[in-house]
């Protein structure tokens, strides 16, 4: 069974501080999605990395897939009220078809 | 491009029934995958079809079932409903690219409510 760890599971920040979100495993994934959740609404997508290494920028957000593709993190910039929600990574495995997906990280910005 | 719809967006039920959810995926996306989400557990996988068959399974107790139709709609039945499956059901469209994988794009997700 492929796992995914997240840490932290909760962070409370405040505006303009940076920070970064861990989503780690043993396994080795062929790619890796980065969605952010509002509450009441479903996950949105937010980037996927596929590349050991590659570094990928949203705006304030940089996504980093490690270079075993078994670990990627999530570093926000200046964060902002609006980043507020819950922040899920999930990896597939080409062969299994299906997401497995971590138990997210809870973020909260004050103003 | 219409997103993933999934009706209806609020149900309550009393313990014992069954209920019904229904999912309409991207158009041109084939699979379609179910989760359970809670505040304890999170996203829990549930099961997921791709082109009217079930494909992978999650470890669900067999109350919970699905299927899907020629035009990629999905449907989940839950039977015998108890407290505990109370939670936010969420539906996920994907087209699976070899470059990016199975990227999921959720519909706003049913919020059942069981009493």
């Amino acid at each position: 069974t492929q796992l995914l760890e997240q840490s932290p599971q909760f962070l409370s920040i405040q505006e303009g501080e940076n920070l970064t979100v861990y989503c780690n495993s043993s396994s080795v994934f062929s790619s890796l999605q980065w969605y952010r959740q509002e509450p009441g609404e479903g996950p949105v997508l937010l980037v996927t990395v596929v590349t050991g290494g590659e570094v990928k920028k949203l705006k304030r957000l940089t996504f980093q897939f490690g270079d075993a593709r078994k670990d990627s993190s999530l570093h926000i910039t200046a964060a902002q009220p609006g980043d507020t929600g819950l922040y899920l990574c999930a990896g597939q495995n080409t062969n299994a078809g299906k997401s497995t997906f971590g138990d997210g990280t809870t973020l909260t910005v004050k103003p | 491009k219409a997103g993933v719809t999934q009706t209806p967006r609020y149900l309550i039920k009393t313990r014992g029934q069954q209920v019904t959810l229904s999912c309409s995926p991207i158009s041109g996306h084939r699979s379609v995958s179910w989760y359970q989400q809670t505040p304890g557990q999170g996203l829990q996988f549930l099961f997921e079809y791709f082109s009217e068959t079930q494909r992978n399974k999650g470890n669900f107790p067999g109350r919970f079932s699905g299927r899907q139709f020629s035009n990629s709609r999905s449907e989940m039945n839950v039977s015998t409903l108890e407290l505990g499956d109370s939670a936010l059901y969420l539906c996920a469209s994907s087209l699976m690219l070899p470059r990016t994988g199975a990227e999921a794009f959720f519909g706003q997700g049913t919020r059942l409510t069981v009493v």
